[in-house]
Protein backbone atom coordinates (compact mmCIF):
# COMPACT_ATOMS: atom_id res chain seq x y z
CA UNK A 1 0.00 0.00 0.00
CA UNK A 2 0.98 3.44 -0.47
CA UNK A 3 1.31 6.47 1.56
CA UNK A 4 2.32 9.73 1.57
CA UNK A 5 4.17 11.49 5.05
CA UNK A 6 4.35 15.95 4.60
CA UNK A 7 6.54 16.42 7.43
CA UNK A 8 5.11 19.92 8.33
CA UNK A 9 1.52 21.15 9.02
CA UNK A 10 2.72 24.50 8.85
CA UNK A 11 5.20 26.81 7.32
CA UNK A 12 5.64 30.37 8.26
CA UNK A 13 8.08 32.09 5.54
CA UNK A 14 8.33 35.71 4.53
CA UNK A 15 7.57 37.35 1.62
CA UNK A 16 10.62 36.79 -0.79
CA UNK A 17 12.13 34.47 0.98
CA UNK A 18 12.65 30.59 -0.32
CA UNK A 19 10.50 28.22 0.62
CA UNK A 20 10.48 23.81 1.28
CA UNK A 21 7.81 22.18 1.75
CA UNK A 22 8.94 18.38 2.56
CA UNK A 23 7.19 15.64 0.89
CA UNK A 24 8.30 11.46 1.27
CA UNK A 25 6.12 8.16 0.41
CA UNK A 26 6.30 5.12 0.71
CA UNK A 27 5.34 2.19 -1.99
CA UNK A 28 6.44 -0.56 -3.26
CA UNK A 29 6.43 -0.27 -7.12
CA UNK A 30 6.67 2.50 -9.45
CA UNK A 31 4.89 5.93 -8.94
CA UNK A 32 3.40 8.77 -10.22
CA UNK A 33 3.80 11.99 -7.62
CA UNK A 34 2.08 15.39 -7.74
CA UNK A 35 1.97 18.39 -6.29
CA UNK A 36 -1.50 19.99 -5.40
CA UNK A 37 -2.19 23.80 -4.13
CA UNK A 38 -5.59 24.30 -2.54
CA UNK A 39 -6.61 28.15 -1.78
CA UNK A 40 -9.84 28.57 1.20
CA UNK A 41 -13.08 27.17 0.36
CA UNK A 42 -11.68 25.89 -3.33
CA UNK A 43 -10.83 22.89 -5.42
CA UNK A 44 -7.34 21.53 -5.86
CA UNK A 45 -5.27 22.69 -8.38
CA UNK A 46 -2.28 21.07 -9.94
CA UNK A 47 0.81 22.46 -9.39
CA UNK A 48 3.39 19.82 -11.22
CA UNK A 49 3.74 16.44 -11.51
CA UNK A 50 6.50 13.68 -11.85
CA UNK A 51 5.47 10.78 -14.00
CA UNK A 52 8.99 9.76 -16.02
CA UNK A 53 12.29 11.50 -17.00
CA UNK A 54 13.76 14.38 -15.39
CA UNK A 55 13.93 14.30 -11.98
CA UNK A 56 13.38 17.99 -11.66
CA UNK A 57 9.93 18.52 -12.35
CA UNK A 58 8.65 22.44 -12.62
CA UNK A 59 5.01 23.79 -12.14
CA UNK A 60 3.12 26.88 -12.42
CA UNK A 61 3.72 29.95 -10.21
CA UNK A 62 7.52 29.22 -10.13
CA UNK A 63 7.47 26.15 -8.05
CA UNK A 64 9.56 23.18 -8.60
CA UNK A 65 10.02 19.66 -7.40
CA UNK A 66 12.83 17.29 -7.44
CA UNK A 67 11.75 13.31 -7.37
CA UNK A 68 14.65 11.44 -5.20
CA UNK A 69 14.02 7.87 -5.91
CA UNK A 70 16.58 6.76 -3.50
CA UNK A 71 15.11 8.84 -0.48
CA UNK A 72 11.60 7.93 -1.73
CA UNK A 73 11.64 12.23 -1.56
CA UNK A 74 9.20 14.53 -4.00
CA UNK A 75 10.25 18.17 -2.03
CA UNK A 76 8.40 21.10 -3.37
CA UNK A 77 10.10 24.36 -3.84
CA UNK A 78 10.24 27.81 -4.79
CA UNK A 79 13.05 30.81 -4.55
CA UNK A 80 11.15 33.90 -3.77
CA UNK A 81 7.32 33.43 -2.51
CA UNK A 82 4.76 35.86 -2.68
CA UNK A 83 1.61 37.01 -1.04
CA UNK A 84 -0.38 34.88 -3.01
CA UNK A 85 1.54 31.53 -2.23
CA UNK A 86 -0.74 31.62 0.84
CA UNK A 87 -2.26 28.49 0.64
CA UNK A 88 -2.52 25.26 1.96
CA UNK A 89 -0.46 22.55 -0.17
CA UNK A 90 -0.81 18.53 -1.09
CA UNK A 91 1.72 16.29 -1.85
CA UNK A 92 -0.13 13.68 -3.68
CA UNK A 93 1.03 9.55 -4.63
CA UNK A 94 -0.93 7.57 -7.20
CA UNK A 95 0.63 3.95 -8.67
CA UNK A 96 1.56 2.61 -12.30
CA UNK A 97 -0.07 0.81 -14.22
CA UNK A 98 -3.41 0.26 -15.80
CA UNK A 99 -6.83 1.06 -14.95
CA UNK A 100 -8.47 3.78 -12.14
CA UNK A 101 -5.53 6.03 -10.74
CA UNK A 102 -6.51 6.34 -7.19
CA UNK A 103 -4.56 9.05 -5.77
CA UNK A 104 -3.20 9.00 -1.85
CA UNK A 105 -2.11 12.48 -0.12
CA UNK A 106 -0.43 13.64 2.48
CA UNK A 107 -2.23 15.43 5.29
CA UNK A 108 -1.09 19.08 4.00
CA UNK A 109 1.12 21.76 4.33
CA UNK A 110 -0.34 25.35 5.21
CA UNK A 111 2.32 27.78 3.57
CA UNK A 112 1.83 31.63 5.33
CA UNK A 113 3.81 34.67 3.38
CA UNK A 114 4.42 36.97 5.62
CA UNK A 115 5.02 40.54 4.23
CA UNK B 1 -11.73 22.00 -22.99
CA UNK B 2 -13.12 19.49 -20.41
CA UNK B 3 -14.74 21.08 -17.17
CA UNK B 4 -16.18 19.59 -14.30
CA UNK B 5 -19.26 20.98 -12.35
CA UNK B 6 -19.67 19.96 -8.53
CA UNK B 7 -23.12 21.81 -6.35
CA UNK B 8 -24.00 22.67 -4.04
CA UNK B 9 -21.12 24.85 -2.85
CA UNK B 10 -22.51 24.90 0.55
CA UNK B 11 -24.90 23.04 2.89
CA UNK B 12 -25.78 23.00 5.94
CA UNK B 13 -28.10 19.61 6.87
CA UNK B 14 -29.34 18.79 10.26
CA UNK B 15 -28.44 15.09 11.40
CA UNK B 16 -30.78 12.46 10.41
CA UNK B 17 -31.36 13.90 6.98
CA UNK B 18 -30.82 12.89 3.50
CA UNK B 19 -27.78 14.07 1.12
CA UNK B 20 -27.73 14.06 -2.13
CA UNK B 21 -24.34 16.07 -4.16
CA UNK B 22 -23.67 16.07 -8.12
CA UNK B 23 -20.85 16.23 -9.80
CA UNK B 24 -20.87 16.26 -13.85
CA UNK B 25 -17.97 16.62 -16.11
CA UNK B 26 -18.00 17.94 -19.45
CA UNK B 27 -16.00 17.79 -22.54
CA UNK B 28 -14.92 14.20 -21.99
CA UNK B 29 -15.79 10.25 -22.45
CA UNK B 30 -15.32 7.53 -20.10
CA UNK B 31 -13.95 9.39 -17.60
CA UNK B 32 -12.83 7.69 -13.86
CA UNK B 33 -14.62 9.69 -11.21
CA UNK B 34 -14.08 10.18 -7.94
CA UNK B 35 -15.31 11.56 -4.37
CA UNK B 36 -13.32 12.38 -1.81
CA UNK B 37 -13.56 13.93 1.72
CA UNK B 38 -11.42 16.54 3.54
CA UNK B 39 -11.41 16.65 7.13
CA UNK B 40 -9.80 19.33 8.96
CA UNK B 41 -6.29 18.01 9.72
CA UNK B 42 -6.56 15.26 8.11
CA UNK B 43 -5.75 15.73 4.77
CA UNK B 44 -7.97 14.09 1.71
CA UNK B 45 -9.71 10.71 2.22
CA UNK B 46 -10.86 8.88 -0.60
CA UNK B 47 -14.21 7.36 -0.05
CA UNK B 48 -15.62 6.45 -3.83
CA UNK B 49 -14.37 5.72 -7.32
CA UNK B 50 -16.07 4.42 -10.34
CA UNK B 51 -14.30 3.41 -14.06
CA UNK B 52 -17.59 2.83 -15.79
CA UNK B 53 -21.60 3.12 -15.53
CA UNK B 54 -23.01 1.93 -12.27
CA UNK B 55 -19.70 0.74 -11.45
CA UNK B 56 -18.74 2.18 -7.81
CA UNK B 57 -15.59 1.00 -5.45
CA UNK B 58 -15.48 1.94 -2.18
CA UNK B 59 -12.75 2.85 -0.15
CA UNK B 60 -13.75 3.10 2.91
CA UNK B 61 -16.96 1.53 5.17
CA UNK B 62 -19.43 4.84 6.17
CA UNK B 63 -22.69 5.92 6.34
CA UNK B 64 -22.23 7.15 2.51
CA UNK B 65 -22.95 5.62 -0.80
CA UNK B 66 -22.51 6.96 -4.56
CA UNK B 67 -24.01 6.13 -8.01
CA UNK B 68 -23.41 6.40 -11.36
CA UNK B 69 -26.09 6.68 -13.54
CA UNK B 70 -24.44 8.23 -16.42
CA UNK B 71 -20.98 8.52 -18.05
CA UNK B 72 -19.86 12.16 -16.68
CA UNK B 73 -22.27 11.85 -13.63
CA UNK B 74 -21.06 11.48 -10.30
CA UNK B 75 -23.67 11.03 -6.92
CA UNK B 76 -23.04 11.16 -3.45
CA UNK B 77 -25.84 10.33 -1.19
CA UNK B 78 -26.83 9.83 1.92
CA UNK B 79 -30.07 8.07 3.51
CA UNK B 80 -29.04 10.09 7.43
CA UNK B 81 -27.00 12.26 7.97
CA UNK B 82 -24.28 11.69 11.04
CA UNK B 83 -22.92 14.85 12.85
CA UNK B 84 -19.41 13.33 11.82
CA UNK B 85 -20.17 13.66 8.15
CA UNK B 86 -19.22 17.34 7.74
CA UNK B 87 -16.34 18.07 6.27
CA UNK B 88 -15.74 19.43 2.70
CA UNK B 89 -16.22 17.11 -0.08
CA UNK B 90 -13.87 17.10 -3.37
CA UNK B 91 -15.34 15.24 -6.87
CA UNK B 92 -12.53 14.37 -9.11
CA UNK B 93 -11.94 13.29 -12.54
CA UNK B 94 -9.09 11.36 -14.40
CA UNK B 95 -8.97 10.48 -18.35
CA UNK B 96 -9.51 6.97 -18.92
CA UNK B 97 -5.75 6.71 -19.98
CA UNK B 98 -4.55 9.33 -18.15
CA UNK B 99 -3.62 10.13 -14.04
CA UNK B 100 -3.52 13.60 -13.75
CA UNK B 101 -6.84 14.08 -11.41
CA UNK B 102 -8.93 17.33 -12.26
CA UNK B 103 -10.97 18.75 -8.99
CA UNK B 104 -14.18 20.24 -8.90
CA UNK B 105 -14.54 23.04 -6.36
CA UNK B 106 -16.11 21.65 -3.75
CA UNK B 107 -19.20 20.86 -1.30
CA UNK B 108 -18.74 22.74 2.55
CA UNK B 109 -21.18 20.09 4.28
CA UNK B 110 -21.77 20.84 7.74
CA UNK B 111 -24.12 18.76 9.37
CA UNK B 112 -25.94 20.15 12.87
Amino acid sequence: AQSVTQLDSQVPVFEEAPVELRCNYSSSVSVYLFWYVQYPNQGLQLLLKYLSGSTLVKGINGFEAEFNKSQTSFHLRKPSVHISDTAEYFCAVTEGGAGSYQLTFGKGTKLSVIP
Amino acid sequence: SQTIHQWPATLVQPVGSPLSLECTVEGTSNPNLYWYRQAAGRGLQLLFYSVGIGQISSEVPQNLSASRPQDRQFILSSKKLLLSDSGFYLCAWTPLDGVEAFFGQGTRLTVV
